[in-house]
């Protein structure tokens, strides 16, 4: 079975603060690729990051950072120095390989607290 | 460019009617993508369409949700005699091939 864990439902953090986002993932796939979407109070779903199943290189944009394990099945993301801005709920995707079909986690809601 | 654009932002209907909600893709985009996220939950998958290929019905919950996608461009879903569970966001994704897919805006539908 294919399956993205978002344990956390929803973590508050006060401004500054670094914050963890879990997702675990299960496939037997090989080849499969994962994302993270921020959708913040407006709505609209926000590409953040594609990763791909050869490349366990973990990568930092800014603030934020994602630490790809495959030994865990995990693709934890970080931001650093949280800000007000950062208030979402963020989704963790699988996309298998050979369908165009992610199986999204079921949201982690963040809240940076002023 | 243009993202993905959906129509109406809002839909507010009663119980028993049809409603059509629009999908305007990233240009260039061969794959479109349809989801529904009820209040406070994850995105359910729909529908999916990729080129000419028949499109992945798997998600439709039931035979009133149906789907078309135009010349490979716009896509319209219809939701015939709507149900105050359909009450939802629907949100319109495209993809190149099999990539990223970039959301849109989403319609928030309501069911009185």
């Amino acid at each position: 079975a294919q399956k993205v864990t978002q344990a956390q439902t929803e973590i508050s953090v006060v401004e500054k603060e670094d914050v963890t986002l879990d997702c675990v993932y299960e496939t037997r796939d090989t080849t499969y690729y994962l994302f993270w979407y921020k959708q913040p109070p407006s709505g609209e779903l926000v590409f953040l990051i594609r990763r791909n199943s050869f490349d366990e290189q973990n990568e930092i944009s800014g603030r934020y950072s994602w630490n790809f394990q495959k030994s865990t099945s995990s693709f934890n993301f970080t931001i650093t120095a949280s800000q007000v801005v950062d208030s979402a709920v963020y989704f963790c995707a699988l996309g298998p390989s050979g369908t165009y079909k992610y199986i999204f986690g079921t949201g982690t809601r963040l809240k940076v607290l002023a | 460019g243009a993202g993905v654009s959906q129509s109406p932002s809002n839909k507010v209907t009663e119980k028993g009617k049809d409603v059509e909600l629009r999908c305007d893709p990233i240009s260039g985009h061969t794959a479109l993508y349809w989801y529904r996220q009820s209040l406070g939950q994850g995105l359910e998958f729909l529908i999916y369409f990729q080129g000419n290929s028949a499109p992945d019905k798997s998600g439709l919950p039931s035979d009133r949700f149906s789907a078309e996608r135009t010349g490979g461009s716009v896509s319209t879903l219809t939701i015939q005699r709507t149900q105050q569970e359909d009450s939802a966001v629907y949100l319109c994704a495209s993809s190149f091939e099999g990539y990223t897919q970039y959301f849109g805006p989403g319609t928030r539908l309501t069911v009185l």
